[in-house]
């Protein structure tokens, strides 16, 4: 079956701009989690969604990210007024729930010049 | 903030030799502990998720062993191949839904 995918796989832009990063689960995942990780560093964890539940947005670093789900499907993550502190690689990451094994996506590189 | 720590770095080996490398996590509230092989170019990719003390997984020639109440899982990988090169990382899931990763031991496998 399909995996979980994400667009773009690519995104340059300038320092201020707006930007949006797509994810779609596997289909009947409840849980989706995203994640990046910058240039020598590790994993960090942003944002949760289970189901209909509030998400856990603990890992956002600042209020310039924020990210939806719509029910059990496609997540979108805003990054607003971007920094070139934000330049990094973007993973979703769904799951059949909380704990369970994750399945990655390939990705968005994100470039703030 | 979870402590996730792996160790080495990085090792470099020849093809055909085996090799190990641990993981070491808070030993209380455990929940589950995963592994993850993260190879360059491509995304992480699910080895294995233990829950039991003295857990002992295998897939191929990869297997991992775990140790709740010390906190601390090793991995290994018998008679490497250069396909085995990539970064494997450990997360441990804490009593929320964060999922705390440790900054992974890269593997290099010379042909």
């Amino acid at each position: 079956g399909a995996g979980v995918s994400q667009s773009p796989s690519n995104k340059v832009t300038e320092k201020g701009k707006d930007v949006e990063l797509r994810c779609d689960p596997i289909s009947g995942h409840t849980a989706l989690y995203w994640y990046r990780q910058r240039l020598g560093q590790g994993l960090e964890f942003l944002i949760y969604f289970q189901g209909n539940s509030a998400p856990d947005k603990s890992g956002l670093p600042s209020d310039r990210f924020s990210a939806e789900r719509t029910g059990e499907s496609v997540s979108t993550l805003t990054i607003q007024r971007t920094q070139q502190e934000d330049s990094a690689v973007y993973l979703c990451a769904s799951s059949l729930a909380r704990h369970n094994e994750q399945f990655f996506g390939p990705g968005t590189r994100l470039t703030v010049l | 903030i979870l402590n996730v720590e792996q160790s080495p770095q990085s090792l470099h080996v020849q093809e055909g030799d085996s090799t190990n490398f641990t993981c070491s996590f808070p030993s209380s509230n455990f929940y589950a502990l995963h592994w993850y092989r993260w190879e360059t170019a491509k995304s992480p990719e699910a080895l294995f998720v233990m829950t039991l003390n003295g857990d002992e997984k295998k897939k191929g020639r990869i297997s991992a062993t775990l140790n709740t109440k010390e906190g601390y899982s090793y991995l290994y990988i018998k008679g490497s191949q250069p396909e085995d090169s990539a970064t494997y990382l450990c997360a441990f899931p804490n009593a929320g839904n964060m999922l705390t990763f440790g900054g992974g031991t890269r593997l290099m496998v010379k042909p």
